[in-house]
């Protein structure tokens, strides 16, 4: 079956300006996660929610960092005012609930200029 | 603060051979831990894991042993294959916060012939 898809793969921006990040997990799946990539860096937990709602957001750096699921499927990951330290790999991952296995999407790049 | 350190950022280990990746731990709530490979433009897979009450698990070609004491979990992969070469991630959690996986800075391992 299709794994996580995430879009779009790469996402080129100005600093200040604003992006969306888009994160189809597997379907079926209730639990999904968003993580950041910095270069040399692992994966570092952003946020994670079970249903339609946020279960733990105490990775989003700051109030700049929001993200949604308004239908327990999809997901967004909103970021205003983007600053270059942005810059990173966004991962999404999904699970067939809590404590289970997490699956990856591919990520998408951001690159602030 | 690297709650998870892997020291080594590489390891070139001939095909045939054993592969050993080592991961250190700061945290003694961690008692849940994974291992993770990624390739190039992919997301982070699943390996294997290993819950703290126990010392080794093992999966085929893959072990992960995990010295508590020393707060240290090692992955070994026999024989290794070409098809090994990837970075491996190691990531940990705690029983108040299984999702949070908190992952290392992950090493690369290339596998030649």
């Amino acid at each position: 079956g299709a794994g996580v898809s995430q879009t779009p793969s790469n996402k080129v921006t100005e600093k200040g300006k604003y992006v969306e990040l888009r994160c189809d997990p597997i379907s079926g799946h209730t639990a999904l996660y968003w993580y950041r990539q910095s270069l040399g860096q692992g994966p570092e937990f952003l946020i994670y929610f079970q249903g339609t709602g946020a279960a733990d957001d105490s990775g989003l750096p700051n109030d700049r960092f929001f993200a949604v699921r308004p239908e327990g499927s999809v997901s967004t990951l909103k970021i205003q005012r983007t600053e270059r330290g942005d810059s990173a790999v966004y991962l999404c991952a999904s699970s067939l609930s809590f404590q289970e296995t997490q699956y990856f999407g591919p990520g998408t790049r951001l690159l602030v200029l | 603060d690297q709650q998870v350190k892997q020291n080594s950022p590489s390891l070139s280990v001939q095909e045939g051979r054993i592969s050993i990746l080592n991961c250190d731990y700061t945290n003694s709530m961690f008692d849940y831990f994974l291992w993770y490979k990624k390739y190039p433009a992919e997301g982070p897979t699943f390996l294997i894991s290993i819950s703290s009450i126990k010392d080794k698990n093992e999966d085929g070609r893959f072990t992960v042993f995990l010295n508590k004491s020393a707060k240290h979990l090692s992955l070994h992969i026999v024989p290794s294959q070409p098809g090994d070469s990837a970075v491996y991630f190691c990531a940990a959690s705690t029983p108040y916060n299984t999702d949070k996986l908190i992952f290392g800075t992950g090493t690369r391992l290339q596998v030649f012939p």
